[in-house]
C-alpha cells in the first residue's frame, strides 16, 4: 500500500536551533516526493521536491531508499519557517500526503 | 495573476441539505484536483480530471458526491445531501499534467454541517 506517514504532529524549536521533520513512505515502485507548506492564512505551497534537489529556504531534504525517508532539514530555523508541513508522494497519478506536522519556531 | 480560484471560502449548512462548490483553476492547467482535508489531517484526493475526463475517481463517495468539468476548464463538486461527517476543507488544485508537476492549490472552501 501506499502511505506516507510523518510521526510528529507538531514539533517546536527555538530560533537558530537545527530542524528535522520526519517523513517516512511506502511504495513499491520508484518514488517522486514532495514537500509542501502551509504558513499561517495562506494556501498550501510546494516547497521542495526530490528530483530537484535543491534547498528552498535554507530547506533541504534527501530521498533515503534504504530506509524509506525523506527528511526535511534546516539548520538554523527562522520564525517565518512556521507552518504546516506535508510530505506527499507522487503514485498512481495523484499525491498522497501525510498527516502533516505543525513546525513552531519559538524566538 | 489570482491563482487557483474557489468559491465559496466557507459554508454553513445543515444537514441532509445540498451544497456546491466551485473551482477555476489556473489558466492552461489541463489537470485538476479536488481534495479533502478533515481536521488536522493530510489533504486526500477526491477525483482527478485530466481536461473533461475524470480519470480517477475510486476515492468519491458516488453515493451522495458528484463533479463535472464540463468544458475542460472550471469544475463543480456537489454533496447531496450532506452528512455530519461531511464537515471538512474541500481543496482545489491543479498543474500542468500528471501528479508529477507542482500542484497550484486554491485556498478551499471550509464546509461546516450542522
Amino acid at each position: 500500500a501506499q502511505r506516507v506517514t510523518q510521526p510528529e504532529k507538531l514539533l517546536s524549536v527555538f530560533k537558530g536551533a537545527p530542524v528535522e521533520l520526519k517523513c517516512n513512505y511506502s511504495y513499491s515502485g520508484s518514488p517522486e516526493l514532495f514537500w509542501y507548506v502551509q504558513y499561517s492564512r495562506q494556501r498550501l505551497q510546494l516547497l521542495l521536491r526530490h528530483i530537484s534537489r535543491e534547498s528552498i529556504k535554507g530547506f533541504t531534504a534527501d530521498l533515503n531508499k534504504g530506509e524509506t525517508s525523506f527528511h526535511l532539514k534546516k539548520p538554523f530555523a527562522q520564525e517565518e519557517d512556521s507552518a504546516m508541513y506535508y510530505c506527499a508522494l507522487s503514485g498512481g497519478g495523484k499525491l498522497i500526503f501525510g498527516q502533516g506536522t505543525e513546525l513552531s519556531v519559538k524566538p | 495573476e489570482a491563482g487557483v480560484v474557489q468559491s465559496p471560502r466557507y459554508k454553513i449548512i445543515e444537514k441532509k441539505q445540498p451544497v456546491a462548490f466551485w473551482c477555476n483553476p489556473i489558466s492552461g492547467h489541463n489537470t485538476l484536483y479536488w481534495y479533502l482535508q478533515n481536521l488536522g489531517q493530510g489533504p486526500e484526493l477526491l477525483i482527478r480530471y485530466e481536461n473533461e475526463e475524470a480519470v480517477d475517481d475510486s476515492q468519491l463517495p458516488k453515493d451522495r458526491f458528484s463533479a463535472e468539468r464540463l468544458k475542460g476548464v472550471d469544475s463543480t463538486l456537489k454533496i447531496q445531501p450532506a452528512e455530519l461527517g461531511d464537515s471538512a476543507v474541500y481543496l482545489c488544485a491543479s498543474s500542468l499534467g500528471g501528479s508529477s508537476n507542482e500542484q497550484f492549490f486554491g485556498p478551499g472552501t471550509r464546509l461546516t454541517v450542522l
